[in-house]
């Protein structure tokens, strides 16, 4: 199956700061990245569609200022927190789908585990 | 968007059992995946299955389309099973998948 990576899978920021997580599609090409974010013993929730080369579509309640996003390439998708406060401490995970499977299967990266001080 | 139950919410077994889990969802669809998310958080694709039936080992999922349901069985469970298994249909080509709260499952040796 196709592979997803993140980068990095853990880190630790101080309150105030900004952190980058990118995201890869390493043996396919994806136009469409989506970034998730997912608290302790909940469900996945979507936070933002990523196109390539166009500007990503966030869902309903999440700051676009807050979590920048680009996605400058086929195979790349990067997420910016910035200004990161505790509350932003979470499990962020990017998923890619495939089209050229002719399923559309989506496929997730290990995800990043962000941690806020 | 499509709503989707999965049940049991949570599940116990004992190593070596058999288990399914069913999903209940509210509309038709062309797009059906089953996750596994390990207690790593590394969400593991299982199956793509719209409609039919499709086996992996010890996995196998049949979705029945027109009564909007889908099974995921597990047999002879092993304690690497545990972790949260998702059922996430969609209708809409392209676009990003909604996740419900999933099934639980713990398997102890």
């Amino acid at each position: 199956g196709a592979v997803v990576s993140q980068h990095p899978s853990r880190v630790i920021c101080k309150s105030g700061t900004s952190v980058k997580i990118e995201c890869r599609s390493l043996d396919f090409q994806a136009t469409t990245m989506f970034w998730y974010r997912q608290f302790p013993k909940q469900s996945l929730m979507l936070m933002a569609t990523s196109n390539e080369g166009s500007k990503a579509t966030y869902e309903q309640g999440v700051e676009k200022d807050k979590f920048l996003i680009n996605h400058a390439s086929l195979t790349l998708s990067t997420l910016t927190v910035t200004s990161a406060h505790p509350e932003d401490s979470s499990f962020y995970i990017c998923s890619a789908r495939d089209l050229t499977s002719g399923y559309h299967e989506q496929y997730f990266g290990p995800g990043t585990r962000l941690t806020v001080t | 968007g499509i709503q989707v139950e999965q049940s049991p919410p949570d599940l116990i077994l004992q190593e070596g059992a058999n288990s399914t889990l069913r999903c209940n969802f509210s509309d038709s669809v062309n797009n059906l995946q089953w996750f596994h998310q390990n207690p790593w958080g590394q969400l593991i694709n299982l199956f793509y299955i719209p409609s039919g039936t499709k086996q992996n080992g010890r996995l196998s999922a049949t979705t029945v389309a027109t009564e909007r349901y889908s099974l995921l069985y597990i047999s002879s469970s092993q304690t690497t099973d545990s972790g949260v298994y998702f059922c996430v249909p969609s209708n809409q080509a392209g676009t990003a998948l909604i996740f419900g709260k999933g099934t639980t499952l713990s398997v102890s040796s």
